[in-house]
């Protein structure tokens, strides 16, 4: 089975940079998803990482170390439309399990 | 369709009705799978269906729940006899052939609520 864990609630300043961890337990390793979705709207793909280090994309990176069983989702530059519930999920075999998200505040 | 479609976008129903979401995926993705999202909760994932193979019925929280994909497209999930705690966000997604490196694209969902 999958368990995975991320933070519930984050809050951060316009500007600023936020780090939303995620760590998970899987019988087998398929790569790890990050999702945004905006409330009242459908998730959105952001990132999948199926090596170990460092992805970048604009102001969003997306880190794994699958020794540790851990990822990070890196926000730079903090817009307010960022405010937003971001998702890990990681591969059930075919299906994805999903974390149960953790809510960004971004505050001006 | 340029993305995957839902109906309705919010369905209001009394307890004990019966009510039908449809989802039209992207053309061409084989991979169809519903989630449920109750607020506050991570997605709960219901049913899968790839192409022509029996569909993985595992997530269904009940037998008052069931999923037809007709044709290898558009599908229909059903809830028999609604109660108050099937009120969520039903989300449903597609995938080219499934998720493990492709991810899903996922319609805007069908928001039901049960009074």
């Amino acid at each position: 089975g999958q368990n995975i864990d991320q933070p519930t609630e984050m809050t951060a300043t316009e500007g600023a940079i936020v780090q939303i961890n995620c760590t998970y337990q899987t019988s087998g390793f398929n790569g790890l998803f990050w999702y945004q979705q905006h409330a009242g709207e459908a998730p959105t793909f952001l990132s999948y990482n199926v090596l170990d280090g460092l992805e970048e994309k604009g102001r969003f990176s997306s880190f794994l170390s699958r020794s540790k069983g851990y990822s990070y989702l890196l926000l730079k530059e903090l817009q307010m439309k960022d405010s937003a519930s971001y998702l890990c999920a990681v591969p059930n075999d075919y299906k994805l399990s999903f974390g149960a998200g953790t809510t960004v505040t971004v505050r001006a | 369709g340029a993305g995957v479609s839902q109906s309705p976008s919010n369905k209001v129903t009394e307890k004990g009705k019966d009510v039908e979401l449809r989802c039209d995926p992207i053309s061409g993705h084989t991979a169809l799978y519903w989630y449920r999202q109750s607020l506050g909760q991570g997605l709960e994932f219901l049913i899968y269906f790839q192409g022509n193979s029996a569909p993985d019925k595992s997530g269904l929280p009940s037998d008052r729940f069931s999923a037809e994909r007709t044709g290898g497209s558009v599908s229909t999930l059903t809830i028999q006899r609604t109660q108050q705690e099937d009120s969520a966000v039903y989300l449903c997604a597609s995938s080219l052939v499934s998720a493990r490196s492709d991810g899903y694209t996922f319609g805007s969902g069908t928001r039901l609520t049960v009074v």
